[in-house]
């Protein structure tokens, strides 16, 4: 069981914004702790999408964004695309017994 | 471009060691970064096994870490995973994947390999 919480799905028409939350603890966002993101096209490996909350690697859309408050962090989509449908992951760094880095329990976007 | 690719057995019996290799192309292990593993059981999110920094230390998932080994090679320019002791819960698709830094993120993955557990 993972101690970063997502919600389950999310979905929006063409073109809307969505957003996607990662909810956390003291020991781990609300520590400080950088926060990333992953893609995960269906029958693919994960994608790093953003990484330390908010940069953007190489070749990634600006559509995408991160940050992060207190002890949650978000992932927002912009002008959504019928490509974006696929799972995202948060990650970040737990420093209690549930592990050195964990990932989210993973949103599913669906384009309507 | 670096690139990773796992190799190893598909299948392997309760009870028993099963061993995974990443070859990394396109950088050198030895010139820093660290490595880790990562895996999915079908149908299910991702999991955090563990990780090895180039010059050799190790950390590892504490729900894991008394069955898990991660090594490196960098003669042959590889880590691998040996995780012992398997059972069905173990059944996954495994991922080799490189990190930049210590706030662990991993920037590379490899394509992933499915290793099933089962007599």
């Amino acid at each position: 069981q993972s101690v970063l919480t997502q919600p389950p799905s999310v979905s929006g028409a063409p073109g809307q914004r969505v957003t996607i939350s990662c909810t956390g603890s003291s020991s781990n966002i609300g520590a400080g702790y950088d926060v990333h993101w992953y893609q995960q096209l269906p029958g693919t490996a994960p994608k790093l999408l953003i990484y330390g909350n908010s940069n953007r690697p190489s070749g990634v859309p600006d559509r995408f964004s991160g940050s992060k408050s207190g002890t949650s962090a978000s992932l927002a989509i912009t002008g959504l695309q019928a490509e974006d449908e696929a799972d995202y992951y948060c990650q970040s760094y737990d420093s209690s017994l549930s592990g050195l880095y964990v990932f989210g329990t993973g949103t599913k976007v669906t384009v309507l | 471009q670096v690139q990773l690719q796992e190799s190893g057995p598909g299948l392997v019996k309760p009870s028993e060691t099963l061993s995974l290799t990443c070859a990394v192309s396109g950088y050198s292990i030895s010139s820093g970064y660290y490595w880790g593993w990562i895996r999915q059981p079908p149908g299910k999110g991702l999991e955090w096994i563990g990780s090895i920094y180039h010059s050799g230390s190790t950390y590892y998932n504490p729900s894991l870490k008394s069955r898990v080994t991660i090594s490196v090679d960098t003669s042959k320019n590889q880590f691998s995973l040996k995780l012992s002791s398997v059972t069905a819960a173990d059944t996954a698709v495994y991922y080799c994947a490189m990190c930049l830094d210590s706030s662990g993120y991993y920037y590379y993955w490899g394509q992933g390999t499915l290793v099933t557990v089962s007599s």
